[in-house]
C-alpha cells in the first residue's frame, strides 16, 4: 500500500466556518507534510511533522492549525480563512524527514473559501 | 523537444518524439532530487529520483541527469506518449534543510498525437 488518502476531495467553506482536512497513510512513514498549491504553481511547503512532532512551520498564518494524532494521521484545522486561501491542499509522507527517500502525495483537497 | 524550465514553462512535442524537461535548482547543499508528474486534478506522482553522488539514473522510458557544477537537473522521456501530458516538477532536498522538499516552478508538457 503506497497510498496517501485525503478527505474530503472538495470543500467549500465560508470565512467564519471551522473545518478540518484529513490525511492518512499506512506505509509506516514517520514524516508527514502539508503543502498548499495554487493553480499553475508548484506546491509550497506549509508544515512538516516528524515522529508526530511539528518540526517545520513555514511561517503559516495561525488560521491554519496542523495536528498529528498518531503516526498514520495528519489533520489540518481551518478557521477564519480568507478567499485567497482557496487552493489545492496536498498531504505527503516519507519514510523519515532526514532520509533521502521519495515523498508520496495524496490527491489533495480542493478548498474554496467564499 | 526541450524546455528551459523557468523561462519556458510549456513544452509541446509530437507523439513518439523524445522530451527533455530542464530544472535549475538553487541550493548547492541539496543532495537529493525527485521528478514528479502532476496530472490535472491530481496530486504529484513520483517518477524518478537521484542522489547527488550520481550524475545519471534511468528508469522505464525516463532518464534523469544531474549536473552539480551548474546546479542543473533534466528529465528525458523517450518516445513520448499522450499519457505523458502533465506538469512536471523537480524537487530538491538537503540534509541540512530539516526535511524540506522544495519544488521548482514546473513545466507543462503537451503531447500532440
Amino acid at each position: 500500500d503506497t497510498e496517501v488518502t485525503q478527505t474530503p476531495k472538495h470543500l467549500v467553506m465560508g470565512m467564519t466556518n471551522k473545518k478540518s482536512l484529513k490525511c492518512e497513510q499506512h506505509m509506516g512513514h514517520r514524516a508527514m507534510y502539508w503543502y498548499k498549491q495554487k493553480a499553475k504553481k508548484p506546491p509550497e511547503l506549509m508544515f512538516v511533522y516528524s515522529y508526530e512532532k511539528l518540526s517545520i512551520n513555514e511561517s503559516v498564518p495561525s488560521r491554519f492549525s496542523p495536528e498529528c494524532p498518531n503516526s498514520s494521521l495528519l489533520n489540518l484545522h481551518l478557521h477564519a480563512l480568507q478567499p485567497e486561501d482557496s487552493a489545492l491542499y496536498l498531504c505527503a509522507s516519507s519514510q523519515d524527514w532526514d532520509q533521502n527517500t521519495e515523498a508520496f502525495f495524496g490527491q489533495g483537497t480542493r478548498l474554496t473559501v467564499v | 523537444g526541450e524546455s528551459v524550465g523557468l523561462h519556458l514553462p510549456t513544452l509541446s512535442v509530437q507523439e513518439g518524439d523524445n522530451s527533455i524537461i530542464n530544472c535549475a535548482y538553487s541550493n548547492s547543499a541539496s543532495d537529493y532530487f525527485i521528478w514528479y508528474k502532476q496530472e490535472s486534478g491530481k496530486g504529484p506522482q513520483f517518477i524518478i529520483d537521484i542522489r547527488s553522488n550520481m550524475d545519471k539514473r534511468q528508469g522505464q522510458r525516463v532518464t534523469v541527469l544531474l549536473n552539480k557544477t551548474v546546479k542543473h537537473l533534466s528529465l528525458q522521456i523517450a518516445a513520448t506518449q499522450p499519457g505523458d501530458s502533465a506538469v512536471y516538477f523537480c524537487a530538491e532536498r538537503g540534509e541540512n534543510q530539516g526535511g524540506k522538499l522544495i519544488f521548482g516552478q514546473g513545466t507543462e508538457l503537451s503531447v500532440k498525437p
